[in-house]
């Protein structure tokens, strides 16, 4: 079965540190987001993107942090200059197709837990 | 922003027994999804909703998508130990709106079953 794929599972940095997190979605999808969970806390949407551009994002989502497809398979976070409270688990997830009236179910990786010290 | 206030916030039952929780929302989403989170895991779906009044089934799982589009709830019969992590409600509003597929979750709901 067809899965997103997330490297690495754990990346731990030092504050002020740029991270790159990366991400190969599912081969025939078009539509890839970011989200990310504080430790014990619920699932928060950062970005979705689609046809080489963002197409949403949340008030987390500032300039600190961008999104890129360098290629035909990749997927990537970078995070320019952590601080502590960006630790957390960051999903990518991907999906064939939005809302409104067409099914959209959204895969989701396994995360990469980001620690920064 | 749109929230999502999913309850009851833990359970711990006994093995065989019937769970039921539950998420409201003060407004409107399009599609309702419920999703089980594994320790060190990424969400898993479980059961898509896509009509208003829609009750769907996935093995020993039900959900339904509230009349309102503002509600939702999944029951889970005859508990077994794997059963165990957490139970995400998510929402999805129209692309046509302001959002764009994006998906906004309940707090989640610590499932604990006891053999």
């Amino acid at each position: 079965e067809p899965e997103v794929t997330q490297t690495p599972s754990h990346q731990v940095t030092q504050m002020g540190q740029e991270v790159i997190l990366r991400c190969v979605p599912i081969s025939n999808h078009l539509y890839f987001y970011w989200y990310r969970q504080i430790l014990g806390q619920k699932v928060e949407f950062l970005v979705s993107f689609y046809n080489n551009e963002i197409s949403e994002k949340s008030e987390i989502f500032d300039d600190q942090f961008s999104v890129e497809r360098p290629d035909g398979s990749n997927f990537t976070l970078k995070i320019r200059s952590t601080k502590l409270e960006d630790s957390a688990m960051y999903f990518c997830a991907s999906s064939s197709r939005v809302a409104g009236g067409a099914k959209n179910i959204q895969y989701f990786g396994a995360g990469t837990r980001l620690s920064v010290l | 922003g749109q929230q999502l206030n999913q309850s009851p916030q833990s359970m711990f039952i006994q093995e065989g027994e019937d769970v039921s929780m539950n998420c409201t929302s003060s407004s409107i989403f399009n599609t309702w999804l419920w999703y089980k989170q594994d320790p060190g895991e990424g969400p898993v779906l479980l059961i898509a909703l896509y009509k208003a009044g829609e009750l769907t089934s996935n093995g020993r799982l039900t959900a339904q998508f509230g009349i309102t589009r503002k509600d939702s709830f999944l029951n889970i019969s005859a508990s077994i130990p794997s059963d165990v992590g957490i139970y995400f409600c998510a929402g999805q509003a129209n692309a046509g709106g302001t959002s764009y597929g994006k998906l906004t979750f309940g707090q989640g709901t610590i499932l604990t079953v006891h053999p």
